[in-house]
């Protein structure tokens, strides 16, 4: 397996425009967890599916963002509008459903907002 | 939100030294992870200790938890310039609605000097 892959590994975006991030996690996984990394904030948690159902959504920042996941090859993360302050790497990780067990991360969409 | 916190924030080390860092966390948990972040990279799993364990080897890493003090720590023996890189432990929340939910520590930049 390649893998969890995520497109794009950049993104330069003006403020106001729509943004959408994709992600395939690994075959086979169960759990797909969406995650942003800043200095500020650290790496935080947005969102997670089991079996491609939201299980928690709490750290979704606002009402901006939305996570989709149609099946279980695919996901994405979507910023309408987007701000200068969404700027982050954005990194989605999957994992299998037996709980003591790691997740892959993907190398990551680096988003700037200009 | 952040489930753990790490500490120190930084660690500056010659190389052959021992680094330790450390992690508090809050809530209930089935297993406590470790992983390794090089500078602009994706995240990489280290080590992953069970809540009913207290000790984990693997090569030159030791892992501790301790759950009734919600603490872990990760020493790395013989340190090379190679390790130089963030680490950043994390917990898999053991019950209720946000099973298997994965969160991560604000992380320990580790600088190994040659």
């Amino acid at each position: 397996d390649a893998g969890v892959i995520q497109s794009p590994r950049h993104e330069v975006t003006e403020m106001g425009q729509e943004v959408t991030l994709r992600c395939k996690p690994i075959s086979g996984h169960d759990y797909l967890f969406w995650y942003r990394q800043t200095m500020m904030r650290g790496l935080e948690l947005l969102i997670y599916f089991n079996n491609n159902v939201p299980i928690d959504d709490s750290g979704m920042p606002e009402d901006r963002f939305s996570a989709k996941m149609p099946n279980a090859s695919f996901s994405t993360l979507k910023i309408q509008p987007s701000e200068p302050r969404d700027s982050a790497v954005y990194f989605c990780a999957s994992r299998p459903l037996v709980v003591n067990t790691e997740a892959f991360f993907g190398q990551g969409t680096r988003l700037t907002v200009v | 939100s952040q489930q753990g916190e790490e500490d120190p924030q930084a660690l500056s080390i010659q190389e052959g030294e021992n680094a330790t860092m450390n992690c508090s966390y809050k809530t209930s948990i089935n297993n406590l992870q470790w992983y390794r972040q090089n500078s602009g990279r994706g995240l990489v799993h280290l080590i992953l200790i069970r809540s009913n364990e207290r000790e984990k080897h693997s090569g030159r890493l030791r892992v501790t938890l301790d759950t009734s003090k919600k603490s872990s720590s990760l020493l790395i023996t013989a340190s090379r310039a190679a390790d130089t890189a963030s680490y950043f432990c994390a917990t898999s929340n053991a019950g209720g609605t946000s099973y298997g939910k994965l969160t991560f520590g604000q992380g320990t930049i580790l600088t190994v000097h040659p």
